[in-house]
């Protein structure tokens, strides 16, 4: 348990259907992030927030929506989403946003997109 | 852009067995190395990290890694490994130089180490 939750676990979805991911940690961290994880590539950050504010965004398609609250939640919003975007949606936060912080992960959604 | 090469996807190795996995990263320039672990359906966990210092890091698990500049390499080894090491393995790296408002972890695409009984 690294205190970082991700709900739900695995996610089914249709094209046309809206769904959220959603990341909680308790860890009084200020950076929190998305990542995809697909078979065979390397993980690729989608967005980074800090202070609960947008401060990366790595060409993510629009179809990806993230929300930041306030700085323990995280969530990503899914519409109209493609089968290739199926993968696994990892969560991460870290103390601060830099690069000698340790980045803390959560298990990830499954999301397969039928 | 900063790029991570895992030379090896797949490690099949001995238990009790040593085992090294290999990092290498592009850049010449400073850099922060980390090395991730994935177990089967469950998030990255940080094995270790060099940010400065004694090239030769300890992590957790009985793992080490040796920083090398001059072949920009950062690889993991283990002298006797277990059963439950099998797993996957992330090597990432970060730019110190980024600015306060930058991040980029960049990772590599992974070596999935079995141990075999």
């Amino acid at each position: 348990e690294t205190g970082v939750t991700q709900t739900p676990r695995h996610l089914v979805m249709g094209m046309t259907n809206k769904k959220s991911l959603k990341c909680e940690q308790h860890l009084g961290h200020n950076a929190m992030y998305w990542y995809k994880q697909s078979a065979k590539k390397p993980l690729e950050l989608m967005f980074v927030y800090n202070f609960k504010e947008q401060t990366e965004n790595n060409s993510v398609p629009s179809r990806f929506s993230p929300e930041c609250p306030n700085s323990s939640h995280l969530f990503l919003h899914l519409h109209t989403l493609q089968p290739e975007d199926s993968a696994l949606y990892l969560c991460a936060s870290s103390p601060l946003q830099g690069a000698n912080t340790e980045a803390f992960f959560g298990q990830g959604t499954r999301l397969t997109v039928v | 852009a900063q790029s991570v090469t895992q030379l090896d996807s797949q490690v099949p190795v001995f238990e009790e067995a040593p085992v090294e996995l290999r990092c290498n990263y592009s850049s010449s320039v400073s850099v922060y190395l980390f090395w991730y672990v994935q177990y089967p359906n469950q998030g990255l966990q940080l094995l270790l990290k060099y940010l400065s210092g004694s090239t030769l890091v300890k992590g957790i698990n009985g793992f080490e890694a040796e920083f090398n500049k001059s072949q920009t390499s950062f690889h993991l080894r283990k002298p006797s490994v277990h059963i439950s090491d099998t797993a996957e393995y992330f090597c990432a790296v970060s730019d110190p130089n980024s600015g306060a408002g930058s991040y980029q972890l960049t990772f590599g695409k992974g070596t999935k180490l079995s141990v075999i009984p």
